[in-house]
């Protein structure tokens, strides 16, 4: 089944503790990113990749890295964690070209930072 | 800079009305798709779409892209409570530098 799978689904944690939410996508789509998703903000793009070892910085950056190493994987770090990261954060795909491509989003990670 | 207004923010009405939700801007997008998401999931790709003027139905799913490409509607015929969720525009911009513009969203509940 073609899918984008994020982990973890939830995740509570503390200020200044380092964390890593995972994305692998099995479609062989070369462009993925990641949005965060706040009420009323709608979808912020933080990082997206245009393929392996091509990654650029999205509308709503600071904060966040991001590695493509592999053309499945697409890890977003948050080195030090603070409360305004408190957040809904999805990773998407879609093949690489133009953007009028359908972007295949996973279930989503809900981080909670206190 | 290029933005996506979608109206209403939300929208509350009973199984078997009409409804018509909107996604507009000042500026001119080279194609743009409706996506639903529902809670506990990501957004699913309803449509896309290319020309000015183009219509596309899906079931009971009218979309709409303005001549001037500046606008789209999503016209629903008959709600169902299965339509209940949030949609979301998103554009491609002209100047795209390869990001999508996405609205705030629309959320719709449909009420048995």
């Amino acid at each position: 089944e073609a899918q984008v799978t994020q982990n973890p689904r939830y995740l509570i944690t503390v200020t200044g503790k380092k964390l890593t939410v995972t994305c692998s996508q099995n479609m062989n789509h070369e462009y993925m990113s990641w949005y965060r998703q706040d009420p009323g903000l709608g979808l912020r793009q933080i990082y997206y990749s245009m393929n392996v070892e091509a990654t650029d910085k999205g509308d709503v950056p600071e904060g966040y890295k991001v590695s493509r190493k592999e053309k499945r994987n697409f890890p977003l770090i948050l080195e030090s964690p603070s409360p305004n990261q408190t957040s809904l954060y999805f990773c998407a795909s879609s093949l690489a070209g133009r953007l009028n491509q359908p972007q295949h989003f996973g279930d989503g990670t809900r981080l909670s930072i206190l | 800079t290029q933005l996506l207004e979608q109206s209403p923010q939300f929208l509350s009405i009973q199984e078997g009305e009409n409804l018509t939700v909107y996604c507009n801007s000042s500026s001119v997008f080279s194609s743009l798709q409706w996506y639903r998401q529902e809670p506990g999931e990501g957004p699913v790709l309803l449509v896309t779409v290319v020309t000015g003027g183009e219509v596309k139905k899906l079931k009971r799913l009218t979309f709409q892209f303005g001549d001037a490409r500046k606008d789209s509607s999503l016209h629903i015929t008959a709600a169902q409570t299965g339509d209940t969720g949030l949609y979301l525009c998103a554009g491609e911009g002209m100047d795209s530098n390869y990001q999508l513009i996405w609205g705030a969203g629309t959320k719709l509940i449909i009420k048995p």
